[in-house]
């Protein structure tokens, strides 16, 4: 079945710095990528999405200078978080859809903990 | 108002018994429903796609009331295994490019 790989697994780093999350679709073409973030005991909140080749369209409150989403191939997606403050640790995950397939492959995200 | 909202238990149940979740959402334009499974600090599965006429996949059950914006999930013959929490999913564009919207989940817990 279709795979999405994602990594870092875990990363911790110091607040300020930047961190890059990567998403791979490993056996077929991800025409939109979704990006999610879920805090501890909440539901995930969906907080931009992305199509190949074109600018991600962010959720209302999720700021798009503070999250640099680039989906340049249908393979590859990342998601940079800039300037890293502690209240940005959280579960973040991936989720990637192909042309015109109903489904949606997840990630297996990464848990960063900024410090 | 929350879009879809769940009860977030803990369901503590005895194992083989029945267990039963529910859920409702909001949206009314929602096309594409789902439960899907999320272990502890894992990436959600997909238990089972949710269509109206309601459908079933060995022990589980799902039933869609589009009227009343509901929907359920019903577990038989639970096991240790299924312990996890079981997220209500909705997708308003029915396989468009939009995104899932999650229920918080519901934890549930198979005792031996």
């Amino acid at each position: 079945g279709a795979v999405v790989s994602q990594h870092p697994s875990r990363v911790i780093c110091k607040s300020g710095t930047s961190v890059k999350i990567e998403c791979r679709s490993l056996d077929f073409q991800a025409t939109t990528m979704f990006w999610y973030r879920q805090f501890p005991k909440q539901s995930l909140m969906l907080m931009a999405t992305s199509n190949e080749g074109s600018k991600a369209t962010y959720e209302q409150g999720v700021e798009k200078d503070k999250f640099l989403i680039n989906h340049a191939s249908l393979t590859l997606s990342t998601l940079t978080v800039t300037s890293a403050h502690p209240e940005d640790s959280s579960f973040y995950i991936c989720s990637a859809r192909e042309g015109g397939n109903y489904g949606y492959t997840f990630g297996s995200g990464t848990r960063l903990t900024v410090v | 108002r929350k879009e879809v909202e769940q009860d977030p238990g803990p369901f503590n149940v005895p194992e083989g018994a029945t267990v039963a979740f529910n859920c409702t959402y909001s949206n009314s334009a929602s096309q594409s429903f789902f439960w899907y499974r999320q272990d502890c600090r894992k990436e959600p599965k997909l238990l089972m796609s949710v269509y109206s006429s309601g459908n079933e996949d060995g022990r589980f059950t799902a039933q869609l009331n589009r009227a009343s914006q509901y929907i359920s999930l019903l577990i038989r013959d639970s096991k240790l295994s299924d312990s996890a929490t079981y997220l209500c999913v909705v997708n308003i564009a029915g396989g468009g490019a939009d995104g899932l919207t999650f229920g918080k989940g519901t934890h549930l817990i198979i005792q031996p």
